[in-house]
């Protein structure tokens, strides 16, 4: 059964700093992974996919790198904002059995302070 | 613009009254779901449905019926609701099940079973 593990829980950073967010998995038979983001009462606003043939993606500020054979993911978010304050939560993507069903690690709590 | 669109965004209702929850999404998606969500559980998937007329269980079907009469609609029907369905319901969908296809999710149903 697949297991995905976010790291750390919850990270509280000053404005303008680099920050990196883990995500790891158990099992490596995925097709994709892709990155959310939640905002309080808010639904989930993906943020970065990639595919399981992929090392990494980037849109804007954000970097996703993906390492399949060591069940490993990255979010790297550069210079950081107060807006980019919510929870990031990870999720694999896998066919066969599984059929298309994504598995979310639990998140993690970021917050930005001014 | 396209988007995954839930109602309602937020439902309180008594055990035992069926409910439905609509879900639509305008881009020609495939491949749709429900998950919950629920503290320190995180997201599960309920239902799927990888067309129209083909739906299946996921890890967390009990309590939920599904359908897919059109390839736009997948509403989550709670035909009996209990106290132990309350949680924050999201709709998904993607073009199909496979790596380049980017899951997109509605804003969320909040519901609430006395």
């Amino acid at each position: 059964k697949q297991e995905v593990t976010q790291i750390p829980a919850a990270l509280s950073v000053p404005e303008g700093e680099n920050l990196v967010l883990n995500c790891s998995f158990t099992d490596s038979a995925i097709y994709n992974l892709q990155w959310f983001r939640q905002d309080p009462g808010k639904g989930l606003t993906s943020l970065l996919l990639i595919q399981s043939s992929q090392r990494e993606q980037t849109s804007g500020r954000l970097n996703a790198s993906l390492d399949k054979s060591s069940g490993r993911s990255t979010l790297y978010i550069a210079a950081s904002q107060p807006g980019d304050s919510a929870t990031y939560l990870c999720a694999v993507g896998a066919g066969g059995t599984s059929y298309g069903k994504l598995t979310f690690g639990q998140g993690t709590i970021l917050t930005v302070h001014p | 613009e396209a988007q995954v669109t839930q109602n309602p965004r937020y439902l309180i209702t008594v055990t035992g009254k069926k409910l439905t929850v609509t879900c639509s999404q305008n881009m020609n998606h495939e491949y749709m779901s429900w998950y919950r969500q629920d503290p320190g559980l995180g997201l599960r998937q309920i239902y799927y449905s990888m067309n129209v007329e083909v739906t299946d269980k996921g890890d967390v079907p009990e309590g939920y019926k599904v359908s897919r009469k059109e390839k736009r609609n997948f509403p989550l029907i709670l035909e009996s609701p209990s106290p132990n369905q309350t949680s924050l319901y999201f709709c998904a969908s993607s073009l199909y099940q496979g790596p380049g296809s980017e899951a997109f999710f509605g804003q969320g149903t909040r519901l609430t079973v006395v």
